[in-house]
């Protein structure tokens, strides 16, 4: 069944640490790859996405993702995490450019200041 | 200039009730969802629609019937409420054949008693 799952439930930072969460999604044919996040109180909003090309795309607030297809991964990495990053953060995917997005579990993060 | 939002934000009611949560976009978006978030904040696909005709239409009970009156709404009614029912509740949009490009509400936390 294709699905998507994210290693870490809950991951506790201070701030200046490095951040890399998982993602892994199941084998389905093509796939577009997403990370949404989702601030206290707030909407999930688009972080980054993959569709084709260079595997190590860039989003937005310094955030990165590398698509390595051998590994069916989807990792996201900052260098550096600030306070504000605390929020939760989902994987997802579409697959065969179908039309529904598959979301894994999420990760929370907690930024300490 | 809120893109998309919904109503209520936060629902209460006894098991066996039936109510209805309403969302509207005014983005000019063709298609629009709702999204069920459990209490181990999974994010799951329940609906989808792309002027005003259902395109996707996942395992849900048929208690859930979606109703779009035109395309810049999409409302949830819900018959017959369980306690399982208990979630937050997400609508989004997107232009059609952008099903990435999703803009989420600002959920709807239904508790049912």
């Amino acid at each position: 069944a294709q699905s998507v799952s994210q290693h870490n439930h809950h991951v506790i930072l201070s701030e200046a640490a490095s951040l890399e969460l998982g993602c892994n999604y199941s084998y389905g044919g093509t796939v577009n790859l997403f990370w949404y996040v989702q601030y206290p109180g707030q909407h999930l909003q688009l972080l980054l996405k993959y569709f084709s090309g260079d595997p190590l795309v860039k989003g937005i607030k310094g955030f990165e993702a590398e698509f390595i297809k051998s590994k069916f991964s989807f990792n996201l990495r900052k260098p550096s995490v600030q306070w504000s990053d605390t929020a939760e953060y989902f994987c997802a995917v579409t697959y065969n450019q179908g039309g529904k997005l598959i979301f894994g579990q999420g990760t929370e993060l907690s930024v300490k200041p | 200039d809120t893109a998309v939002s919904q109503t209520p934000k936060y629902l209460v009611t006894q098991m066996g009730n039936d109510k209805s949560i309403k969302c509207e976009q005014n983005l000019g978006h063709d298609t629009m969802y709702w999204y069920k978030q459990d209490s181990k904040k999974f994010l799951k696909i329940m609906f989808s629609y792309n002027n005003k005709e259902l395109i996707i239409n996942e395992t849900v009970p048929n208690r859930f019937s979606p109703k779009s009156p035109d395309k810049a709404h999409l409302n949830l009614h819900i018959n017959s409420l369980e306690l399982g029912d208990s979630a937050v509740y997400f609508c989004a949009s997107s232009r059609q054949g952008t099903v990435h490009e999703q803009y989420f509400g600002p959920g709807t936390r239904l508790t049912v008693t």
